[in-house]
């Protein structure tokens, strides 16, 4: 079955510090990929995807997101985290179900950011 | 309003007693979908829809089930609520692709006791 992990379970960092979470994917076929984030208390909010194409992707509130094909990977990345960046990070990617071609998100385990002021 | 909204926002309820979680969309969307979460594993997925008359068992279906009344309505329900049923609970929804990820509602903290 295809899978999705997140090696960090919990990150620690100080503000302005640099952040990159790992994410890397089972899946050999075509997908697109996501980042989510969760604050606390709230629901997941889409933070930036990737389709095609350039594999450096920019999101919101600075975030970027590498796609390497040959390692299966989609690296969460900011240069410089803020006290208000404290939430858990989904990373997702879309498999197709195991019938037709109809898809479904698979998400990681999370991995919780705690960044001190 | 919210795009997909999840009743109730927070539950306390007591072991074999039964409980509806309910969760409205106004995406338009085809595909509805509900997981649960809990720490350190990530979002599960337990049902999922593609239309009215077509749902589907997810990872870990049993002990829940559901209802699909309409394009925009998917109920998620434990007949005989246990303890290990507490988490929060999402319900999301999707174009038939998925290729734009999925929207999800504000989640159901639901307590089993």
């Amino acid at each position: 079955a295809q899978s999705v992990s997140q090696h960090n379970h919990h990150v620690i960092l100080s503000e302005a510090a640099s952040l990159e979470l790992g994410c890397n994917y089972s899946y050999g076929g075509t997908v697109n990929l996501f980042w989510y984030v969760q604050y606390p208390g709230q629901h997941l909010q889409l933070l930036l995807k990737y389709f095609s194409g350039d594999p450096l992707v920019k999101g919101i509130k600075g975030f970027e997101a590498e796609f390497i094909k040959s390692k299966f990977s989609f690296n969460l990345r900011k240069p410089s985290v803020q006290w208000s960046d404290t939430a858990e990070y989904f990373c997702a990617v879309n498999v197709p179900f195991s019938s037709g071609s109809a898809r479904q998100l698979t998400f990681g385990s999370g991995t919780q950011l705690t960044v001190l002021p | 309003d919210a795009d997909v909204t999840q009743t109730p926002r927070n539950r306390i309820t007591k072991t074999g007693k039964r409980i509806m979680l309910e969760c409205s969309q106004t995406k338009g969307h085809d595909r509805m979908y509900w997981y649960r979460q809990d720490p350190g594993l990530g979002l599960r997925l337990i049902y999922y829809s593609f239309d009215v008359k077509d749902i589907n068992k997810g990872e870990i279906s049993d002990g829940y089930s559901v209802s699909r009344q309409a394009q925009a309505k998917f109920s998620l329900s434990l007949e005989s609520a246990i303890p290990n049923q507490t988490a929060l609970y999402f319900c999301a929804t999707s174009e038939r692709t998925a290729v734009y990820g999925y929207t999800f509602g504000s989640g159901t903290r639901l307590t089993v006791v």
